[in-house]
């Protein structure tokens, strides 16, 4: 079974700072997808960053970079140069082949002035 | 496109009715996500079509609930004889492909009293 622990219900920053988000995997397959998704207070889930596990090479997206550990099965999101507009919920996610999107519990992120 | 579109935004319903919600997915996405997130917790799967065909239901997918896709357009879930323990908020979700990312609707906030 598939299964996501984000085990950091909460956490802050200040602002400008430099953060990590934790996220760890369970999984059979060999093929498949991660995702970091933010949620601010509005609730309307957006996606932050992909990854494939093919890839060895992390994902980076401006700000916002992954460190991808295969064998580990961990995924964790850093945010570089937070802003005060980085504070919501923060879920990792897993979707592989013909199956649902798996999340975790979530992190709730502020970022503080 | 405007996005995901879901209606109503909020519903407040006395035990024991029925409610219908919709989801407008962006036009030619294929695959088609509910998920259920209540207060302080990660979506959790309720059900996804592709096209028209539901291919997956969640076992939190009680009789009480249906869900459907026709003509791989828009989608209805359906929810029977509510009960308070259905209070949560139901999100949408479209994609073009699998594995990719997948877009979020604002949801639908559920109120049973």
């Amino acid at each position: 079974a598939q299964t996501v622990t984000q085990s950091q219900p909460e956490m802050s920053v200040q602002e400008a700072e430099t953060v990590t988000l934790s996220c760890t995997y369970d999984t059979s397959e060999n093929n498949y997808y991660l995702f970091w998704y933010k949620q601010p207070p509005s609730r309307q889930m957006i996606l932050v960053i992909r990854q494939e596990a093919y890839k060895q090479q992390n994902a980076t997206e401006n700000r916002f970079s992954v460190n991808f550990q295969k064998a580990a099965k961990s995924f964790s999101l850093k945010i570089s140069d937070s802003q005060l507009g980085d504070t919501a919920m923060y879920f990792c996610a897993l979707h592989y082949n013909n199956n649902d999107m798996r999340f975790g519990a979530g992190t709730r992120l502020t970022v503080k002035p | 496109d405007t996005g995901v579109s879901q209606n109503p935004r909020h519903k407040i319903t006395k035990r024991g009715q029925n409610v219908t919600f919709r989801c407008d997915p962006i036009s030619e996405h294929n695959r088609l996500y509910w998920y259920r997130q209540t207060l302080g917790q990660g979506p959790e799967f309720l059900t996804y079509f592709q096209n028209e065909a539901q291919l997956e239901k969640s076992r939190l997918l009680s009789d009480r609930f249906s869900a459907e896709r026709p003509k791989g357009s828009f989608s209805t879930l359906e929810i029977q004889r509510t009960e308070q323990g259905d209070s949560a908020m139901y999100l949408c979700a479209s994609s073009l492909l699998q594995n990719t990312e997948a877009f979020f609707g604002q949801g639908t906030r559920l109120t049973v009293v």
